[in-house]
């Protein structure tokens, strides 16, 4: 059964800095990888999602990395603004199946 | 398009009442997913279809949980008799396939159930 973890759970950084968000699932037999957002009170908005063929993906400030032999996903944000405080979800699909299996998320708090 | 589109936003019903959320998937998706969403256990996959076909219903808790799916354009998920443990939120999500395995999900704004 795959396993999704998001260490750590909560993080506050200053504005303006650069920050890098983790991700790691136990079965490496994935298709891809996607990274959520959710605002408080909202629904899930969808930010990238990364192919198991690609290493990376990026959009605007945010890039992310995908290492299937080790498990490990991370989510780089560049330039943080007030803005980018939200939690954050990664989730991946159960192989042979379109189901996510989702981490419990990072919360992220830009400091202005 | 606007997005995948649930109601009602908010619902407050007391124990033993029948509770129905409804959701529109974004035209020409052919998944649709059902979520639930509490502090404790985080996102939980209920139940999904494809092309208005339940697929995997493990998620569901209960037999009081049912989901249907008449068209392509409408889904219901019932809840009958709530419970206060059901207070959560619900949230709709639909895909589309197509010729890749990309299969991203995208998310309605969600139901907030509060059963009291």
């Amino acid at each position: 059964k795959q396993e999704v973890t998001q260490i750590p759970a909560a993080l506050s950084v200053p504005e303006g800095e650069n920050l890098v968000l983790n991700c790691s699932f136990t079965d490496s037999a994935i298709y891809n990888l996607q990274w959520f957002r959710q605002d408080p009170g909202k629904g899930l908005t969808s930010l990238l999602l990364i192919q198991s063929s690609q290493r990376e993906q990026t959009s605007g400030r945010l890039n992310a990395s995908l290492d299937k032999s080790s498990g490990r996903s991370t989510l780089y944000i560049a330039a943080s603004q007030p803005g980018d405080s939200a939690t954050y979800l990664c989730a991946v699909p159960d192989f042979g199946n379109e189901k996510l299996t989702f981490g419990t998320g990072t919360r992220l708090t830009i400091i202005p | 398009d606007a997005g995948v589109i649930q109601s009602p936003r908010h619902e407050v019903t007391e124990m033993g009442q029948e509770v129905t959320l409804r959701c529109k998937p974004i035209s020409g998706h052919d998944y649709l997913f059902w979520y639930r969403q509490t502090m404790m256990r985080g996102l939980e996959l209920l139940i999904y279809f494809n092309n208005n076909v339940p697929i995997d219903d493990s998620g569901m808790p209960e037999d009081r949980f049912s989901a249907k799916m008449p068209n392509a354009s409408f889904s219901t998920l019932k809840i009958q008799p709530s419970e206060p443990r059901d207070s959560a939120v619900y949230f709709c999500a639909s895909s589309l396939r197509g010729t890749s395995r990309t299969l991203e999900q995208y998310f309605g704004p969600g139901t907030r159930l509060t059963v009291t």
